[in-house]
């Protein structure tokens, strides 16, 4: 059974159409990521939370946000998707932060924007 | 900025050969490794890790060699199977992050 859950598995959105991703998880996991993937590249880390706190990389841009109402569940808004920002989503979530906390991975929402 | 990166994007072997698939790492202070394998169309996918204080752990026909002196990382496959074909990465853990590598593409032909 699938333990970290995206949906949808595709979604279109057009240029500055605002779009939401969502992620949900079974494995009452404290930390929960959300990471961009676009073609042929690393997975790249836009931020996480852990529990209610949000943490943010410095180099995520403005345009994405994102919100956790609730253990199980996470989501990232897109405010006005440009055609840059077409990739895979892929949320993560771990037990906890420290030394060797393993991630898991959902298979990814892939975004096209038109 | 300091990165973890592979050495080759692409490697093709025959199946039943051995696999060796190499990372380079700048983080000095990093003290925690991940290898990852990612199918098409899914997530990354936990394969081995290791901690600083080794340099060589094994899994089932997995075995990662940690070489801090050079800041090299690799990941051994043996007796390869079609279904290891992927794209394998190195990740580090820095402080609560985990970063990837750019990922090197296995091919297994019969």
């Amino acid at each position: 059974d699938a333990m970290v859950i995206q949906n949808p598995r595709y979604q279109v959105t057009q240029f500055g159409k605002p779009v939401t991703l969502s992620c949900s998880q079974t494995l009452n996991h404290n930390v929960m990521y959300w990471y961009q993937q676009k073609s042929s590249q690393a997975p790249k880390l836009l931020f996480h939370y852990y529990d209610k706190d949000f943490n943010n990389e410095a180099d995520t841009p403005d345009n994405f946000q994102s919100r956790r109402p609730n253990t199980s569940f996470c989501f990232l808004d897109i405010r006005s998707p440009g055609l840059g920002d077409a990739a895979m989503y892929l949320c993560a979530t771990s037990r906890d932060t420290g030394l060797e906390e393993k991630l898991f991975f959902g298979s990814g929402t892939q975004l096209s924007v038109l | 900025g300091e990165s973890v990166g592979l050495h080759l994007p692409t490697l093709s072997v025959q199946e039943g050969d051995n696999s060796i698939i190499n990372c380079a790492y700048s983080n000095s202070a990093s003290d925690y490794f991940i290898w990852y394998k990612q199918e098409s169309g899914k997530g990354p996918q936990f394969i081995i890790d290791i901690r600083s204080n080794m340099d060589k752990r094994q899994g089932q026909r997995v075995t990662v060699l940690l070489n801090k002196t050079v800041k090299h990382l690799s990941l051994q496959i043996a007796a390869t199977q079609p279904g290891d074909s992927a794209v394998y990465f190195c990740a580090e853990m820095v402080g609560t992050a985990l970063i990837f590598g750019k990922g090197t593409t296995l091919s297994v032909s019969s």
